[in-house]
């Protein structure tokens, strides 16, 4: 079974500052994929950002990276100079690919409330 | 191009009554997965659909049931409702013989049960 920690229900950073929102995982499978994505309150859920178990560079999109240690079983979020749109919902989430193809379903940690002061 | 779309936004029932809801997958996707996000909580696997079969299963009782038509869309039934199913529910979509770990959300159906 797959389970996702997220320590932080909730922060405050200052707008333009770095943030880093802490995930850590616990799965047997061997290939997996680990995922951030964004719930603004409208309540869709937006992808950020996706690192695989084989992937040895760290991923990053724009402003976002997610520093990935898999010894430490840890797939932390970096947001860089935070601007007040980034005020959200973040979740952490996890799957395996399926053996028939495609993928398991998602498994979600239960989240972080970001937010962002001017 | 389309994304995944969801019907209906919002619905609102009593205890008992039955609820289905829609979901169109993006184009050229063929699975269909369902998650409910409870208040103040990360979405929970509900299953998935693949070839017009359920083919994993969340930790959810057989009142939640689906189906897949055809066309990829999928339906969620849930059946006997408890005010405990008040939620978001969530649909996405993937490609099955594609990029395993791509999968897109649509905009998510609230129900309410009273």
């Amino acid at each position: 079974a797959q389970k996702i920690t997220q320590t932080q229900p909730g922060m405050f950073v200052q707008e333009k500052e770095a943030v880093t929102l802490d995930c850590t995982y616990d799965t047997s499978d061997q290939s997996y994929g680990l995922f951030w994505y964004k719930q603004p309150s409208s309540g869709e859920m937006i992808f950020l950002i996706y690192q695989g178990s084989y992937d040895e560079q760290n991923a990053t999109e724009g402003r976002y990276s997610l520093n990935f240690q898999k010894a430490r079983k840890s797939a932390n979020l970096v947001i860089s100079a935070s601007q007040l749109g980034d005020s959200a919902m973040y979740f952490c989430a996890m799957r395996a690919p399926y053996s028939g193809g495609g993928a398991d379903g998602l498994t979600f940690g239960k989240g972080t409330h970001l937010i962002i002061q001017p | 191009d389309a994304g995944v779309t969801q019907s209906p936004t919002h619905l609102i029932k009593t205890r008992g009554q039955q609820v289905t809801l829609r979901c169109s997958p993006k184009s050229g996707h063929d699975t269909v997965s369902w998650y409910q996000q409870a208040l103040g909580q990360g979405p929970q696997f509900i299953f998935q659909y693949y070839e017009e079969e359920e083919r994993q299963r969340g930790n959810f009782p057989d009142r939640f049931s689906g189906h897949q038509f055809p066309n990829y869309s999928s339906e969620l039934n849930v059946n006997a409702l408890l005010l405990g199913d008040s939620a978001l529910y969530l649909c996405a979509s993937g490609e099955a013989g594609g990029v395993w770990y791509e999968q897109f959300f649509g905009p998510g159906t609230r129900l309410t049960v009273l």
